[in-house]
């Protein structure tokens, strides 16, 4: 089915443990995004990537890097993880205003 | 600073009443507003959208209304029906039909009881 894909789908880390999280879409979007779900906070935003080459910070970004690989991948890169980042981790793809999400990365960093 | 923000963390409607969730934003350049919702387990999905030049939009059991002078929306859905238990995010752009970052409220979580 053509969509966003995540991997993985659970992840646990050791404080301090570096990974990076994938993701990749078939519609041939330019613009992806990577998003954070917690408690009371709904989606905030951590980075974006209006097109191919190109990163911006959004709400959240500390902590985190980004690699826009080519058009279709887009990576979320945590180099030393802390428990503030447990969290659910979405990304998106939009063409204009209709974005896709994936299903989602449940990370606990312990 | 919650530039869109869903006060309401939780509704509880009877199957085939009406349920209302309600929206406020803070950033007037703000002119294209979507509701999401999202089950557990998957990825939110995108469910209806209005933009500023309209006050409402109507999709089936989904109608969408908005009030730029109070900077308020809010979404109905009638009759609610138990599949629509989910939480319902709002979102907010302010770039209509140019794509652009979404800002998002907490999310609403309905239950809807048979």
């Amino acid at each position: 089915n053509a969509g966003v894909t995540q991997t993985p789908k659970f992840q646990v880390l050791k404080t301090g443990q570096s990974m990076t999280l994938q993701c990749a879409q078939d519609m041939n979007h330019n613009s992806m995004y990577w998003y954070r779900q917690d408690p009371g906070m709904g989606l905030r935003l951590i980075y974006y990537s209006a097109s191919e080459g190109t990163t911006d910070k959004g709400e959240v970004p500390n902590g985190y890097n980004v690699s826009r690989l080519n058009k279709r991948e887009f990576s979320l890169r945590l180099e030393s993880a802390a428990p503030s980042q447990t969290s659910v981790y979405f990304c998106a793809s939009s063409e204009l205003q209709g974005y896709t999400f994936g299903s989602g990365t449940r990370l606990t960093v312990v | 600073d919650q530039q869109v923000k869903q006060n309401s963390p939780s509704l509880s409607v009877q199957e085939g009443r009406i349920s209302i969730l309600n929206c406020d934003y803070t950033n007037s350049m703000f002119d294209y507003f979507l509701w999401y919702k999202k089950y557990p387990a998957e990825g939110p999905t995108f469910l209806i959208s209005i933009s500023s030049i309209k006050d409402k939009n109507e999709d089936g059991r989904f109608t969408v209304f908005l009030n730029k002078s109070a900077k308020h929306l809010s979404l109905h859905i009638v009759p609610s029906q138990p599949g629509d238990s989910a939480v319902y995010f709002c979102a907010a752009s302010p770039f209509y039909n140019q794509g652009g970052k979404l800002i998002f409220g907490q999310g609403t979580e309905l239950s809807v009881k048979p």
